[in-house]
């Protein structure tokens, strides 16, 4: 199948200062694609969604200033965490879906702590 | 997108088929059904989803009923590996189609 990377896989920052998850489809061009973020024992909860060259779209009580998406290209999308704080602690993930709108693929996820 | 029901958790000997079932029960008719499944602090795995038809590829089959109120995700010997969280989402096919995720069910295959 279709392979999603993100980078870093895991990242520790302190409070206050800012992280950004980069999302990568590899082998196909990614129309679409979609941030998640899931808390230990929880499901995982869709924060945006954003086409490439367009803004992104952000879910209810989502802050748009604090989570900072990018999607410059048909391959890579970006996630900036904006002055952290402990409680932004999570398990990041992003998906990807190509043109034809029927598979979305998960990156194996990005774990960010903030002390 | 339609919202979905699924059990919390099950167990499954291994070797045997592991039955997840699924309630969506309102589904619109252009809402495929998409089942994932995710691993310990990995990111979710796709494996089959269908439209109305029953549909069977290397990973699973999916049942689907007639009125696509419901659908069974049929693991047919599960492994060890296959203990993880399944989920199942509905979905349209547009751009504007979103996979919202509920709690799945945690499958635990037993020795």
């Amino acid at each position: 199948g279709a392979v999603v990377s993100q980078h870093p896989s895991w990242v520790i920052c302190k409070s206050g200062t800012s992280v950004k998850i980069e999302c990568r489809s590899l082998d196909f061009q990614a129309t679409t694609m979609f941030w998640y973020r899931q808390f230990p024992k929880q499901s995982l909860m869709l924060m945006a969604t954003s086409n490439e060259g367009s803004k992104a779209t952000y879910e209810q009580g989502v802050e748009k200033d604090k989570f900072l998406i990018n999607h410059a290209s048909l391959t890579l999308s970006t996630l900036t965490v904006t002055s952290a704080h402990p409680e932004d602690s999570s398990f990041y993930i992003c998906s990807a879906r190509g043109t034809n709108n029927d598979k979305q693929y998960f990156g194996p996820g990005t774990r960010l702590t903030v002390t | 997108d339609a919202k979905t029901t699924q059990p919390t958790s099950m167990d499954c000997a291994e070797g045997r088929a592991a039955n997840l079932p699924c309630n969506h029960s309102t589904i619109s008719g252009n809402e495929y059904v998409y089942w994932y499944r995710q691993i310990h602090s990995q990111g979710p795995q796709y494996i089959i989803h269908g439209l109305k038809n029953n549909e069977t590829n290397e990973m699973a089959s999916l049942i689907i009923t007639e009125d696509r109120k419901s659908s069974t995700l049929i693991l047919p010997h599960a492994t060890l590996r296959d203990t993880a969280v399944y989920y199942c989402i509905v979905r349209n096919n547009t751009n504007a189609g979103k996979s919202t995720f509920g709690d799945g069910t945690t499958l635990t295959v037993k020795p």
